[in-house]
């Protein structure tokens, strides 16, 4: 039974610069959130799909975007990078009658 | 962002010992999750509590869901090093699906 998973790993990219981050949920989930996890602090709500729409959004600006496909998997997408856009990306996958969310390993982004 | 309050912020144990800790909010919340992370990965899904009230085990893991919805505890028994890690709590309010997290509870085990 395949967990979440994400990728890339790791990236680096300049400030000003646009990324893309890759999320595929757990088997048989169909829900996916995001998160940003600055170091030393909790995980931010970002974003939550469902149905391929964004469901709900939290204090997040326009620069952050999502879109999740016909499969469930899921991207990111981030304009204009920041400095303070460095940060572990988590992405969550769950099943939309039951809220437990299943994390992946994350993408850790640095913005140079 | 809006976080939750964990206490303690850290805390060194000895092999063996239990362990508490607690997440409160001014918040009520419908459901409450514990997560456990290690350094460079993500959360690990411990224990799901949806009932004030509620006691659920998994292992030498149990959590309790607040009385007053409020608050929710976890508590690890007979801890080993293995534990070692940052505890979270995420609470959900009703009507929504955004998940907030705590503060987290790093926990240091001494052989």
């Amino acid at each position: 039974d395949a967990g979440v998973t994400q990728s890339p790993t790791h990236l680096i990219k300049t400030r000003g610069q646009q990324v893309t981050l890759r999320c595929s949920p757990k088997s048989g989930h169909d829900t996916v959130s995001w998160y940003q996890q600055a170091l030393g602090q909790g995980p931010q709500f970002i974003f939550q799909y469902y149905e391929e729409e964004e469901r709900q959004r939290g204090n997040f600006p326009d620069r952050f975007s999502g879109h999740q496909f016909p499969n469930y998997s899921s991207e990111l997408n981030v304009n204009a990078l920041l400095l303070g856009d460095s940060a572990l990306y988590l992405c969550a996958s769950s099943l939309n009658i039951n809220y437990e969310q299943y994390f992946g390993p994350g993408t850790r982004l640095t913005v140079t | 962002g809006q976080q939750l309050n964990q206490s303690p912020q850290s805390m060194f144990i000895q092999e063996g010992e239990d362990v508490s800790m607690n997440c409160t909010s001014s918040s009520i919340f419908n459901t409450w999750l514990w997560y456990k992370q290690d350094p460079g990965e993500g959360p690990v899904l411990l224990i799901a509590l949806y009932k004030a009230g509620e006691l659920t085990s998994n292992g030498r893991l149990t959590a309790q869901f607040g009385i007053t919805r409020k608050d929710s505890f976890l508590n690890i028994s007979a801890s080993i090093p293995s534990d070692v890690g940052i505890y979270f709590c995420a609470g959900l309010t009703s009507g929504t699906y955004k998940y907030i997290f705590g503060t987290g509870t790093r926990l240091k085990v001494l052989a």
